[in-house]
């Protein structure tokens, strides 16, 4: 098995751009699970999916930020625009049935926004 | 303060002893689970401990959870350079998505 797969794995931009980051989750997963990771706010769960549904979204810190699971296989995370706080290390973690199993973490997406 | 708080911040210790991070969190639990990261990757899952549990093992690794304190810890005993990375516990409160620490930074000195 591949693992999580995310891309790209490094993304710089200018402010004001629209980024999409891509995440194919393991196949048979149900659930699937977007997180940003800086140091001065750790790790933060942003969205989560169960069955291609969001369930929790209440992390997602503005309009700016879109995320969609329109299949089993594939799930992106839009920002539109993009500012340069929104810098920060991207994970997509899946899993099978929500927090109840462990997460698997795919190599993480590095947005940097200038 | 969050839900899962890794105490201490920061361990720094020599090659083969062991480690013991510490870890709090405020509401009831069904399991909690450990996870490593080494600097530029993604989180790797250690151990789940399920709310009825006290001790499990793994390897080197052991897990204790008292409920009653709501507290876990995770021993990793004879440590080597390779262990050196941050770790997070992580709990599920029944909300299906895991809350995270803010993590426990090792260095473990050749």
């Amino acid at each position: 098995d591949a693992g999580v797969i995310q891309s790209p794995r490094h993304e710089v931009t200018e402010m004001g751009q629209e980024v999409t980051l891509r995440c194919k989750p393991i196949s048979g997963h149900n659930s699937l699970f977007w997180y940003r990771q800086t140091m001065m706010r750790g790790l933060e769960l942003l969205i989560y999916f169960n069955n291609n549904v969001p369930i929790d979204d209440s992390g997602m810190p503005e309009d700016r930020f879109s995320a969609k699971m329109p299949n089993a296989s594939f799930s992106t995370l839009k920002i539109q625009p993009s500012e340069p706080r929104d810098s920060a290390v991207y994970f997509c973690a899946s899993s099978f049935r929500g927090g109840i199993n462990e997460q698997f973490f795919g190599p993480g997406t590095r947005l940097t926004v200038l | 303060s969050q839900q899962g708080e890794e105490d201490p911040q920061a361990l720094s210790i020599q090659e083969g002893e062991n480690a013991t991070m510490n870890c709090s969190y405020k509401t009831s639990i069904n399991n909690l689970q450990w996870y490593r990261q080494n600097s530029g990757r993604g989180l790797v899952h250690l151990i789940l401990i399920r709310s009825n549990e006290r001790e499990k093992h793994s390897g080197r690794l052991r897990v204790t959870l008292d409920t009653s304190k709501k507290s876990s810890s995770l021993l990793i005993t004879a440590s080597r350079a390779a262990d050196t990375a941050s770790y997070f516990c992580a709990t599920d409160t029944g909300r299906r998505a895991l809350t995270f620490g803010s993590g426990t930074r090792l260095q473990v000195q050749p």
